[in-house]
């Protein structure tokens, strides 16, 4: 069965640096959330997209934007970044109505931020 | 606000031993709630689900009930193995058709042979 893929797996990068991470859900599912997970700690939801539109936002740095397109792929944009942003980030999909709002996780995306 | 608490670990156990993971939320609504598991390097896994009170999520032998009356959810699995050591984290989300997860602080399992 086809998952969320998520690009790219590690990622490197100097401070005041950019970054962009994608994120190509599960086919058929119209909702994606991002989540960042530094270490040793739990995921943090950061911002989630329904039918490209943002549906919900949560703990995301204004440093940070996103968007969902129209084929349902999300980009995370991060500029500026700071030694704290190392970290693991996850994206999830659900479809629609998905029951009971299960979210089917990507395998992450870890930023090194140096 | 909505939060999730679970036992502090890490928890070691031998290999057959009996598994409990606490798990309580504070919610407003009716959540669902969930268990998923992260093995070392990897993503998050969904290991089992309950959707309203007196459901049982059950799964790879590991079971979890969802306790209105005390707002709990507790990971139990009668005899662990080697391959259960991961990272369990409870989770719970209001169970609208976008609303975002939000995560207990996670539990590190570790078995020994």
């Amino acid at each position: 069965a086809a998952g969320v893929i998520q690009s790219p797996r590690h990622l490197i990068k100097e401070k005041r640096e950019t970054a962009t991470l994608k994120c190509y859900p599960i086919p058929r599912h119209d909702t994606v959330y991002w989540y960042q997970q530094g270490p040793g700690q739990d995921p943090q939801f950061l911002i989630s997209f329904y039918e490209k539109m943002q549906s919900d936002k949560g703990s995301i740095p204004d440093r940070f934007s996103a968007q969902q397109f129209s084929d349902y792929h999300s980009e995370l944009n991060m500029s500026s970044l700071e030694l704290g942003d190392s970290a693991l980030y996850f994206c999830a999909s659900s479809p629609t109505g998905g029951q009971y709002n299960e979210q089917f996780f990507g395998p992450g995306t870890r930023l090194t931020v140096l | 606000g909505d939060s999730v608490t679970q036992m502090e670990g890490p928890v070691t156990l031998s290999e057959e031993a009996f598994l409990t993971i606490n798990c309580t939320y504070t919610a407003t609504g009716y959540p669902s709630l969930f268990w998923y598991v992260q093995y070392p390097g990897e993503g998050l896994q969904l290991l089992l689900k309950a959707t309203k009170a007196d459901d049982k999520g059950s799964n790879k032998g590991f079971e979890a009930t969802y306790r209105k009356e005390t707002t709990s959810f507790h990971l139990e699995k009668g005899s662990v193995q080697v391959s259960d050591s991961a990272v369990y984290f409870c989770a719970h989300t209001r169970g609208t058709s976008y609303g975002k997860l939000t995560f207990g602080q996670g539990t590190i399992l570790t078995v020994h042979p």
